[in-house]
């Protein structure tokens, strides 16, 4: 079974421009999450969507937003962007189910804002 | 949820077992224990989950006392590839999961 994919894993940006980045999960998976990882913060949680619906969120600006599709497909979005944006983004998927799901995480992609 | 206290590194020679302890003194009665593996530049990877004694799968084990304030990740016979960071975690029982990462422990395995 295919991982997570991520697209694209390398992105340079200009600070006030925005950026799309796409997650693909695991076949059957319908949760879709979503964390900022920087050497300063470390890993943090962005926002999780199941079934269309963003489900629970982080503390995040509102420059930062998401949105899944109706085959799981999520993508995240971040407007007028800062310096401090850049980042590894990443992606995890699951499956609903008992206890605490076991998420996957895709490669990543590697946000750099100049 | 309960936050977690790990040591920010330890240091491994290759065939040794490694035992990493994460206090997490405010769990609640529904909360797992799990950690993930992480290393540079790639998505953290699932290793283990428990909720108390011991779980053990092909990668490790969990120990969980009976009081749950505290858990130990080992890892049977590390090998240079086991060099990365481990995340102690403690999740809801809630049927989804929304990870909190804390700093984890930067595992360093040496010839």
């Amino acid at each position: 079974k295919a991982g997570v994919t991520q697209t694209p894993r390398y992105l340079i940006k200009t600070r006030g421009q925005q950026v799309t980045l796409s997650c693909s999960p695991i076949s059957g998976h319908r949760s879709v999450s979503w964390y900022q990882q920087t050497p300063g913060q470390g890993l943090q949680f962005l926002f999780e969507y199941f079934s269309e619906t963003q489900r629970n969120k982080g503390n995040f600006p509102g420059r930062f937003s998401g949105r899944q599709f109706s085959n799981s497909r999520s993508e995240m979005n971040v407007s007028t962007l800062e310096l401090g944006d850049s980042a590894l983004y990443l992606c995890a998927s699951s499956l609903e189910g008992q206890g605490s799901p076991e998420q996957y995480f895709g490669p990543g992609t590697r946000l750099t804002v100049t | 949820l309960a936050k977690t206290t790990q040591p920010i590194s330890m240091d491994s020679y290759e065939g040794q077992e490694v035992n990493i302890t994460c206090s997490h003194n405010n769990i609640a009665t529904n909360d797992y224990i799990t950690w993930y593996q992480q290393f540079p530049s790639q998505g953290p990877r699932f290793i283990i989950q428990g909720y108390k004694t011991k779980v053990t799968n092909e990668v490790a084990s969990l120990f969980i006392p009976a009081d749950r304030k505290s858990s130990t990740l080992s890892l049977p016979r590390v090998s240079l590839s086991d060099t990365a960071v481990y995340y102690c975690l403690v999740v809801r029982n809630s049927g989804y999961s929304t990870l909190t990462f804390g700093k984890g422990t930067m595992l360093l395995v040496s010839p």
